[in-house]
């Protein structure tokens, strides 16, 4: 099983700020199979990245994501109200898929 | 418009038994795997099973093999997630995903959640 750790575990900036979370995996993930997904408190997971890289629909291009092998990064450029929630991080590369513990970005 | 509603959660006692259903519109259901992915307090997320396109392959994590049974209905848009032997530990959110080929991949549209509660 891969397993990955996420860093940190609570992020505090301001808005307008840079948000940098790390997601490292305890083997290499395959094709960069690695997503990025974020929650709200009472809401559903929301897809942001996929592919290590690529940007889902609809999502600002404020988020980037970028990495392979086993670090991968999601960068926020300037945060806004609504980026304050929970971030995970997902391989898909096997058969059972795993998720990171989560980074809770907090004002 | 992707549409995924579960339902079916309830406080249940350890060792009980609870099935989960999730509708799905908006999209070819017998296209895409499906699965089922849980939210702990604890844990954060953690993927419990999938079952792929014509549920001919399913898998489980190693928390729930063995007491969880996931399937599925093509001619309703319906996937299912039988639970038994229910332990506290089961307690969480339980989300329908929905994948992005016939078999893996991320999930790319999720449901708002079901909640399971075991307790006595």
């Amino acid at each position: 099983e891969i397993v990955l750790t996420q860093s940190p575990g609570t992020l505090s900036l301001s808005l307008g700020e840079r948000a940098t979370l790390s997601c490292r995996a305890s083997q290499s993930v395959g094709s960069s199979y690695l997503a990025w997904y974020q929650q709200r408190p009472g809401q559903a997971p929301r897809l942001l990245i996929y592919g290590a890289s690529i940007r889902a629909t609809g999502i600002p291009d404020r988020f980037s994501g970028s990495g392979s092998g086993t670090d991968f990064t999601l960068t926020i450029s300037r945060l806004e109200p609504e980026d304050f929630a929970v971030y995970y991080c997902q391989q898909y590369d096997t058969s059972r898929d795993t998720f990171g513990q989560g980074t809770k970005l907090e004002i | 418009e992707v549409q995924l509603l579960e339902s079916g959660g309830s406080v249940i006692q350890p060792g009980g038994s609870l099935r989960l259903t999730c509708v799905a519109s908006g999209f070819t259901f017998n296209s895409y795997a499906m699965s089922w992915v849980r939210l702990t307090p604890g844990k954060g997320l953690e993927w419990v099973s999938s079952i792929s396109a014509n549920g001919g392959y399913t898998n489980y994590a190693d928390s729930v093999r063995g007491r969880f049974t996931i399937s599925r209905d093509n001619s309703k848009n319906t996937q299912f997630l039988q639970m038994s032997s229910l332990r506290a530990e089961d307690t969480a959110v339980y989300y329908c995903a929905k994948r992005v080929t016939y078999s893996s991949g991320y999930f790319d549209y999720w449901g708002q959640g079901t909640l399971v509660t075991v307790s006595s």
